[in-house]
Parts: C-alpha cells; sequence; structure tokens
C-alpha cells in the first residue's frame, strides 16, 4: 500500500521525560532501519530488525534507547529520560530485503528542551 | 568512521548546468545507493548500484562505480531548482547496515 510513515512527525519534550516514536513500515517489508540524524549531519544507524531474528541494537548511543517490532509490522522506539543532546529528526526506513532499497518515512523531528 | 564521504560538502551551480557529485567508501561493497533529502526529511532513493555494475542512468541521473578506488559519482545533468536538496551516499560494507555519509547540499540557481 502507502510508503513508511511514522508519527508523531514532530514532538517537543521537556528533558527528563520519556518519548514513544512510531514506525509503520511498508507491508511485506520484512527489514526495517531506524536512523538518526542531526542537524546538518548524515544519518547514524541506530537498531535494524529483520523478521522474527534478534535485532542489531549496535547502533543505540545509550541504554536510554530502545526499540520493538512485532513480527514484520510496527515499529517502536522509546527514549527515556531525554536529554538536549538527543533532539534530532529520527528515520525509519524499510525493505523487502537487507539487499534492496530502503524506502524512508518523512522523520519525526525530536526537541527536547 | 563513516563507510561513505561525499564531496563536495556544499555545490552552488546554474540552472542547465551538470552537478556531479562523489562518494568514497572504506570496504568492500555489495551495492550502492543515492539518495536524496529535500528540508531535512525523508530520503528519496535515486538509484542502487551493484559492486558488478559499472554505470547505471535514470533519466537525467548517471551513476558510476569504481571498486577499484573504492569510488562513486552521481551526475545530474540539466540541472534544475527542483534538484535543490542534499545528497546521500549510503553503502553496505557487505552487512546489512548501510552506512550513509554527510552529503552533499546541492543549490540549484534560476
Amino acid at each position: 500500500g502507502a510508503g513508511v510513515s511514522q508519527s508523531p512527525s514532530n514532538k517537543v519534550t521537556e528533558k527528563g521525560k520519556d518519548v514513544e516514536l512510531r514506525c509503520d513500515p511498508i507491508s511485506g517489508h520484512t527489514a526495517l532501519y531506524w536512523y538518526r540524524q542531526r542537524l546538518g549531519q548524515g544519518l547514524e544507524f541506530l537498531i535494524y530488525f529483520q523478521g522474527n531474528s534478534a535485532p542489531d541494537k549496535s547502533g543505540l548511543p545509550s541504554d536510554r534507547f530502545s526499540a520493538e517490532r512485532t513480527g514484520e509490522s510496527v515499529s517502536t522506539l522509546t527514549i527515556q529520560r531525554t536529554q538536549q543532546e538527543d533532539s534530532a529528526v529520527y528515520l525509519c526506513a524499510s525493505s523487502s530485503s537487507r539487499l534492496d532499497t530502503q524506502y524512508f518515512g518523512p522523520g519525526t523531528r525530536l526537541t527536547v528542551l | 568512521s563513516q563507510q561513505g564521504e561525499e564531496d563536495p560538502q556544499a555545490l552552488s551551480i546554474q540552472e542547465g548546468e551538470n552537478a556531479t557529485m562523489n562518494c568514497s567508501y572504506k570496504t568492500s561493497i555489495n551495492n550502492l545507493q543515492w539518495y536524496r533529502q529535500n528540508s531535512g526529511r525523508g530520503l528519496v532513493h535515486l538509484i542502487l548500484i551493484r559492486s558488478n555494475e559499472r554505470e547505471k542512468h535514470s533519466g537525467r541521473l548517471r551513476v558510476t562505480l569504481d571498486t577499484s578506488k573504492k569510488s562513486s559519482s552521481l551526475l545530474i545533468t540539466a540541472s534544475r531548482a527542483a534538484d535543490t536538496a542534499s545528497y546521500f551516499c549510503a553503502t553496505d560494507g557487505r552487512t546489512y547496515k548501510y552506512i550513509f555519509g554527510t552529503g552533499t547540499r546541492l543549490k540549484v540557481l534560476a
């Protein structure tokens, strides 16, 4: 159906609060990626899900970050006790396999005050 | 360190001119992809080139890949104001973990 969707599109929160970001991948895509992009920077890999395999969490910057995905559907990225340095655009992408094109969602712009 | 690095960091050209951006990477790859990003939001996929390919075309876009030099170039011909965006290359390093460069910011002046 439609492309990758993410919600919310913008989130403003206070330092110390928890936030949850959502990604709806393209139906049937087994691979799902989360990236972080700070202003004027490239994309930082955060986490990768492939089907029912254990996710690769090697890009998560601290234990305040976690992500879940149920099967091949929605994924949520949770940031606990947010800090100002967490402010960035969080991008989700899905693909039909790891060697194929990644399709990106519009991103969630997170601002931590 | 980054797997892909784009060059130049910023490029400003007149409408109708060609724009060339380069990407260098460090390890062997299965494929390399080019993306465009407008206004710091979602990325749009442009072209995927596999390691056994040397050149691909898509409309006004031409991508080359030189695996011996670990480099790729993206050429946009007859540029338009609407091509103004940031362009990123992404390489897989023979894993599922694509690494993106910091991008080239292209500005096309009308």
